[in-house]
């Protein structure tokens, strides 16, 4: 198995430009979820989805749209970029637990590094 | 609100040296505790996951222990070696409201000298 991939790996946008960063993930998990990190913020959840065609915000949605068409894909769109998203993205699945709405370990991809100028 | 605690936030051993990584959270209602580690400009790398109702769990020289009334876990480190040197971050996943979201600790940077 892959596990989680991500590309690209590095992204340098202009403001105002858009670009989607793409995930996939070959283990049939249900969940999965974007992440951020910034140094002294740790990680924080942007969008997650616990199948396909549903989604959810985290805690910091805005600027970022998300969707799920596949178990396997879970592609992260930047409407319109803007400095404060430069960051590491990072995306993650798990598998159900079987408890209703409980994602088990989760399992992260190598990350995107987006800086934006 | 949960908050998550890693200390020390960096330290730096002799190899072949035992250690105790320490993570600490303020509300005991949680599902599970996942430490991870992560390498510099790499992504996180599972290292075990301990579910509520579980003490503890091994994996190779690793061992992490859960005590939820106080609100605290550790991760052993046996027989440190300098593959070891890596960010190591615990994170918990709360009981209701957002179950889908992992609450991560700042990270304990581990530095093992040959």
């Amino acid at each position: 198995n892959a596990g989680v991939t991500q590309t690209p790996k590095f992204q340098v946008l202009k403001t105002g430009q858009s670009m989607t960063l793409q995930c996939a993930q070959d283990m049939n998990h249900e969940y999965m979820s974007w992440y951020r990190q910034d140094p002294g913020m740790g990680l924080r959840l942007i969008h997650y989805s616990v199948g396909a065609g549903i989604t959810d915000q985290g805690e910091v949605p805005n600027g970022y749209n998300v969707s799920r068409s596949t178990t396997e894909d879970f592609p992260l769109r930047l409407l319109s970029a803007a400095p404060s998203q430069t960051s590491v993205y990072f995306c993650a699945s798990s598998y159900s637990t079987g408890l209703a709405g409980v994602p088990g370990e989760q399992y992260f991809g190598p990350g995107t590094r987006l800086t934006v100028t | 609100k949960q908050e998550v605690t890693q200390i020390p936030a960096a330290l730096s051993v002799p190899e072949g040296e035992n250690l105790v990584l320490n993570c600490s959270f303020t509300d005991s209602a949680i599902y599970n505790l996942q430490w991870f580690r992560q390498d510099p400009g790499k992504g996180l790398t599972s290292l075990l996951l301990i579910q509520s109702s579980q003490r503890e769990q091994t994996s190779g020289r690793l061992n992490a222990s859960l005590d939820k009334s106080s609100g605290r876990s550790t991760l052993y480190i046996a027989a440190s070696q300098p593959g070891d040197s890596a960010t190591y971050l615990c994170a918990v996943r709360n009981y209701g409201g957002a179950t889908n979201k992992l609450i991560f600790g700042t990270g304990t940077l581990l530095a093992v000298q040959p």
